[in-house]
């Protein structure tokens, strides 16, 4: 059974500082996805990662996929209270983008 | 158009109750998804339709009846649900196959479902 493991589950941070939420999942697969999702919302499609080594930024946020390591990251700079929200990655363990299977989830609190 | 849209937002129901939850998307995808998310934790897949045929139903129980009348609709029909099927109800949208232009999945704003 595909796992997908996201740590940590809550991270509280202070405006301003950096920090690194990781995803392991137990199977192979060669894309990856994140989303964020604020309380009582949809998922809001972040970062699509579709090859080993892949790497992409989007203002404050970065992510990137070790497929070897079965490993993907993804790194908050000088965070922001509007970062605050829910945090999934997921993963396609088909192969064939029919079916997601999501992370634990990390929720980030930002504070002033 | 890069949504999707789900009808109604909120929903409460009897236990003895037929509803149905409707999902409309207009990007031309061909590949169309019901999850089921409880509080506090990641989505769970129930169904997906693959060119408007049913490619899988992850056991979802039968109270649960989804439906894909054309490439651009999707339903899921519900009868006598219990109070622990009360979630939220994302439907989702995405190319089917694999693709260098992968843009992934979108979302529709969900529908939340109380069931009494």
């Amino acid at each position: 059974e595909l796992k997908v493991e996201q740590n940590p589950l809550f991270l509280s941070m202070q405006e301003g500082k950096n920090y690194t939420i990781y995803c392991n999942y137990s199977t192979t697969s060669d894309r990856l996805y994140w989303y964020r999702q604020d309380p009582g919302k949809s998922l809001e499609s972040l970062f699509v990662l579709l090859s080993n080594g892949a790497v992409k930024q989007e203002g404050r946020l970065m992510a990137s996929l070790d497929t070897k390591a079965r490993l993907s990251t993804l790194h908050i700079t000088a965070a922001v209270h509007d970062l605050s929200a829910t945090y999934f990655c997921a993963v396609d363990p088909t192969g064939t983008a029919s079916k997601l299977t999501f992370g634990t989830g990390t929720r980030l609190q930002v504070t002033l | 158009d890069t949504e999707v849209t789900q009808t109604p937002k909120h929903l409460v129901m009897g236990m003895t109750n037929k509803k149905s939850l409707k999902c409309e998307q207009h990007m031309g995808h061909r590949a169309m998804y019901w999850y089921k998310q409880k509080a506090k934790k990641p989505p769970e897949l129930m169904f997906v339709y693959s060119y408007e045929k049913l490619s899988i139903n992850e056991s979802v129980p039968s109270r649960f009846s989804p439906e894909c009348p054309n490439s651009s609709l999707l339903n899921l029909h519900l009868h006598a649900l219990q109070p622990e099927d009360s979630a939220l109800y994302l439907c989702a949208s995405s190319q089917p196959f694999r693709d260098s232009l992968d843009y992934g999945y979108t979302f529709g704003s969900g529908t939340r479902l109380t069931v009494v």
